[in-house]
């Protein structure tokens, strides 16, 4: 069955660095979606990307996030000055026809 | 606004016992997906069932039946004979047709089973 896949499982950062999320969508797939969860709580909607632009975005999606599909196959996230509140887990999905495919996720610790 | 709520925060139950995982959503449109996600201890989000708002028949698969009512706006989840197996955090989630079909998920149910 196909898969969404995403690096690095878990990735620690220290506060101000940039970090790229990275995530390979279903190929056939053509909307794709990050989302966040902190520890304990709720999966939030951050982004969604169709016909190589965002859709929409969320609040939680401000200026030093941002996301791009630089080769026609990956789809990344870059977070440009990580906050300690940033980490958490982050997980790419794609989607075609209401069928939603998430990736195993990317925990991020920033200290 | 789509809303999704979960009001049991966590549930324990003895294994055999069965469960119920309640799901209320709220939408403007007449066209709608609902979900439900397992997302155990390793933290990865696991698809368990996806229902049209055209479609309320109930589904069983297994142990799991879902029960949707369109008249109280819930898609309950049970699980039956329940099993330590079964123990993680169950995500309710609700995606509108005519939004950019992002998944609004409720603040999820933490299900223990215990032995």
């Amino acid at each position: 069955e196909p898969e969404v896949t995403q690096t690095p499982s878990h990735q620690v950062t220290q506060m101000g660095q940039e970090v790229i999320l990275r995530c390979v969508p279903i190929s056939n797939h053509l909307y794709f979606y990050w989302y966040r969860q902190i520890l304990g709580q709720k999966v939030e909607f951050l982004v969604s990307f169709y016909n190589n632009e965002i859709s929409e975005k969320s609040e939680i999606f401000d200026d030093q996030f941002s996301v791009e599909r630089p080769d026609g196959s990956n789809f990344t996230l870059k977070i440009r000055s990580t906050k300690l509140e940033d980490s958490a887990m982050y997980f790419c999905a794609s989607m075609q026809n209401y069928g939603y495919t998430f990736g195993s996720g990317t925990r991020l610790t920033v200290v | 606004a789509q809303k999704v709520t979960q009001a049991q925060t966590e549930i324990s139950v003895v294994e055999k016992e069965d469960v119920t995982l309640d799901c209320v959503y709220e939408t403007r449109d007449t066209t709608y997906y609902l979900f439900w996600y397992k997302q155990p201890p390793s933290g990865e989000l696991v698809f368990l069932i996806r229902r049209n708002s055209f479609d309320e028949q109930n589904e069983i698969s297994g142990r799991y039946s879902w029960n949707f009512q369109k008249s109280t706006s819930s898609f309950n989840f049970t699980i039956t004979a329940s099993q330590v197996v079964d123990s993680a955090v169950y995500f309710c989630a609700l995606s509108e047709s005519y939004n950019t079909d992002k998944l609004i998920f409720g603040t999820g149910t933490r299900l223990q089973v215990f032995p």
